[in-house]
């Protein structure tokens, strides 16, 4: 069965960057988009981009161009998220999420804290 | 950037009642509209997609209408577990934007 496992959580520094782990099993993971989404707490779904794992094209969301960059590593099978110059607004929630139709698999989350 | 519409950002009902969603898209998204339940501390889950396309596993109480800007979620005959935030999210090209949400509420 298709399973999205995302790395655990993370306290950071203001400044730091962070670096958040989508290990994806059960499909072939070349040949899916796969997303990340933020939520902050109390707060709603952000779409922050996606990776293309097959080729590594990458589309962002233009309010996070700069702040995050998307990878995939084929030979683990793993997508990965680095956030840089994180502050308080960073604080939230990250999910990895499969892309066919639509999102139809999600990551745990990955929650993230940036606090000094 | 495609902007979605959710309304309302809350609502209360009771079991057995049937509710509706709405969601409104700024431009023609044609069926390219999905909607998710996220139950709190948990992973959105995705309920339909294409407007009207059920998930895998998705109960048939739960349907979806519209194309182009006017979308609805319909939920018949309320189950315990429905009670969350709901989402609806268009997958008509990037970038992906989702709604306010709606938190749906045990009257």
């Amino acid at each position: 069965q298709v399973q999205l496992q995302q790395s655990g959580p993370e306290l950071v520094k203001p400044g730091a960057s962070v670096k958040i782990s989508c290990k994806a099993s059960g499909y072939a993971f070349s040949s899916s988009w796969m997303n990340w989404v933020k939520q902050r707490p109390g707060q709603g779904l952000e779409w922050i981009g996606r990776i293309y794992p097959g080729d590594g094209d990458t589309n962002y969301n233009g309010k996070f161009k700069g702040k995050a960059t998307l990878t995939a590593d084929k030979s683990s099978s793993t997508a990965y998220m680095q956030l840089s110059s994180l502050t308080s607004v960073d604080s939230a929630v990250y999910f990895c999420a499969r892309l066919r139709h639509a999102m139809d698999y999600w990551g745990q989350g990955t929650s993230v804290t940036v606090s000094s | 950037d495609i902007q979605m519409t959710q309304s309302p950002a809350s609502l209360s009902a009771s079991v057995g009642e049937t509710v509706t969603i709405t969601c409104r898209a700024s431009e023609n998204i044609y069926s390219y509209l999905a909607w998710y339940q996220q139950k709190q501390g948990k992973s959105p889950q995705l309920l339909v997609y294409n407007a009207k396309t059920l998930a895998e596993g998705v109960p048939s109480r739960f349907s979806g209408s519209g194309s182009g800007t006017q979308f609805s979620l319909k939920i018949n005959s309320l189950q315990p577990e429905d009670f969350g935030s709901y989402y609806c999210q268009h997958h008509y090209g990037t970038p992906f934007t989702f709604g306010s949400g709606t938190k749906l509420e045990i009257k």
